[in-house]
C-alpha cells in the first residue's frame, strides 16, 4: 500500500504566525489528497479535498483563507494555517486516495500543531 | 509496511443479515482500537471503540471483537441495512490519550436489499 508521510510531527509556534504541514505520498501519484482535523475523542472533521493542479474543495466552515491548500504535484500537497491562533491547536492528519481499490485511503501519522 | 490491514476491500450483505468487517494489526503496543464508518465526499466518523483491556465491546447493533492473541479485530453488525452501506475503516492507536492514529485502508461494505 501507499505510504504517506507529513512533516513536521509536532509544532509550536506564536499565536499570529503561519504554520506550514506537508502530505507525502511517497511511492504513489495521488491526484486527491483529504486535511483533517482530529477532535477530542478522536473523532475527525474533514477539513478539504486537495486536486492536484486546481484549487481544493473545503468544506462548510472551514475558513479556505486560514487553511491554505496547495496541491502543486502529485506527491505533495500542503496545508498553511495562517495566523495561527491557540484555538487552531489540533492534530492534523491527510490521506491519499486511490491506488488500486476505489474508496481506499491511506492516511499520514499526523501533525500535533500547538499554538502558544 | 501497514500496521494495519484490511484485507477485504468490499464485503455485500443481504439487509437483515449479520456484516463482520475484520481487521489485523502487527503491533503489539497498540492499546487502543477504533472503528470509523465514511460516506462519499465525507470525513470518517467515529464509529465504535475498544480498549485493548476488553475483548468485546457493544453498541446497538455495533459489536466489536478484540483477539489480542491474534492481533485482530472484528466489527459485526447486525441486522444489517441499507444505511450501513459505507466504508469502514479501523484505526489503532498506542494509548487512549495520544492523538496517533494508524489507519487501516478501509472496506466497502454494500447492504443490498
Amino acid at each position: 500500500g501507499a505510504v504517506v508521510s507529513q512533516h513536521p510531527s509536532r509544532v509550536i509556534c506564536k499565536s499570529g504566525t503561519s504554520v506550514k504541514i506537508e502530505c507525502r505520498s511517497l511511492d504513489f501519484q495521488a491526484t486527491t489528497m483529504f486535511w483533517y482535523r482530529q477532535f477530542p475523542k478522536k473523532s475527525l472533521m474533514l477539513m478539504a479535498t486537495s486536486n492536484e493542479g486546481s484549487k481544493a474543495t473545503y468544506e462548510q466552515g472551514v475558513e479556505k483563507d486560514k487553511f491554505l491548500i496547495n496541491h502543486a504535484s502529485l506527491t505533495l500537497s500542503t496545508l498553511t494555517v495562517t495566523s495561527a491562533h491557540p484555538e487552531d491547536s489540533s492534530f492534523y492528519i491527510c490521506s491519499v486516495e486511490g491506488g488500486r481499490l476505489v474508496d481506499e485511503q491511506f492516511f499520514g501519522p499526523g501533525t500535533r500543531l500547538t499554538v502558544l | 509496511d501497514q500496521q494495519v490491514k484490511q484485507n477485504s476491500p468490499s464485503l455485500s450483505v443481504q439487509e437483515g443479515r449479520i456484516s463482520i468487517l475484520n481487521c489485523d494489526y502487527t503491533n503489539s503496543m497498540f492499546d487502543y482500537f477504533l472503528w470509523y464508518k465514511k460516506y462519499p465526499a465525507e470525513g470518517p466518523t467515529f464509529l465504535i471503540s475498544i480498549s485493548s483491556i476488553k475483548d468485546k465491546n457493544e453498541d446497538g447493533r455495533f459489536t466489536v471483537f478484540l483477539n489480542k492473541s491474534a492481533k485482530h479485530l472484528s466489527l459485526h453488525i447486525v441486522p444489517s441495512q441499507p444505511g450501513d452501506s459505507a466504508v469502514y475503516f479501523c484505526a489503532a492507536s498506542p494509548d487512549y490519550n495520544t492523538d496517533k492514529l494508524i489507519f487501516g485502508t478501509g472496506t466497502r461494505l454494500q447492504v443490498f436489499p
